[in-house]
């Protein structure tokens, strides 16, 4: 099975800052890349799908990108909305998720 | 446009089981697979397994293969997930998603349920 590794685990940042999460994949998964946002007690949200191709009511500034083994999910200006749990997801063949990364207020 | 609205939180003992269902509106019920996704606490996501509304399906993951059972009730637009032998690990959440399929036969997740509490205790 393809492992999904997510860096950091856990990311401190302050209103305004520019946030890159990365996500690597143990091979390549071409841009069968997916992004989500968890925020506490809710259920995960889609932000990016197809590596960078942003979900319908996304934020323009969320953006994806990368292909084969090594991905970014950027923020440009983080918002207080913004504060959650942010996972990655592959669907090249089978389909896991990375552990996730937790942004926080700095 | 769509929704999925599943089951409330359920106390099982451990052996026995529970049935989480997933009742979607807003969209062709038959037109996409639904995924079971689990969230242990504290932790990541971890897909269990899907199912076919239109022809009804399934498959699920080595792990929880012969302790899992989908189901579907196309009358009703729901799809229903089973897990039998419960023990304190299987205290999670549990999340029914819509699959948005790829040309790898494999899916991005673009809506989900609520999410329902399964607390396993003696």
């Amino acid at each position: 099975d393809i492992q999904m590794t997510q860096s950091p685990s856990t990311l401190s940042a302050s209103i305004g800052d520019r946030v890159t999460i990365t996500c690597r994949a143990s091979q390549s998964v071409s841009s069968w890349l997916a992004w989500y946002q968890q925020k506490p007690g809710k259920a995960p949200k889609l932000l990016i799908y197809k590596a960078s191709s942003l979900e319908s009511g996304v934020p323009s500034r969320f953006s994806g990108s990368g292909s084969g083994t090594e991905f970014t999910l950027t923020i440009s200006s983080l918002q207080p909305d913004d504060f959650a749990t942010y996972y990655c997801q592959h669907y090249n063949s089978y389909l896991t998720f990375g552990g996730g990364t937790k942004v926080e207020i700095k | 446009q769509g929704q999925l609205v599943q089951s409330g939180a359920e106390v099982k003992k451990p052996g026995a089981s529970v049935k989480v269902s997933c009742k979607a509106s807003g969209y062709s019920f038959i037109s996409y697979d639904i995924s079971w996704v689990r969230q242990d606490p504290g932790q990541g996501l971890e897909w269990m397994g899907w199912i076919n509304p239109l022809s009804g399906d399934t498959a699920s993951v080595e792990k929880f293969q012969g302790r899992v059972t989908m189901t579907r009730d196309s009358s009703i637009n729901t799809v229903y997930m089973a897990l039998s032998g419960l023990t304190f690990d299987d205290t999670a959440v549990y999340y029914c998603a819509r699959g948005m399929i790829s040309s790898t036969s494999w899916y991005y997740f673009d809506l989900w349920g609520q999410g329902t509490l399964v607390t396993v205790s003696s």
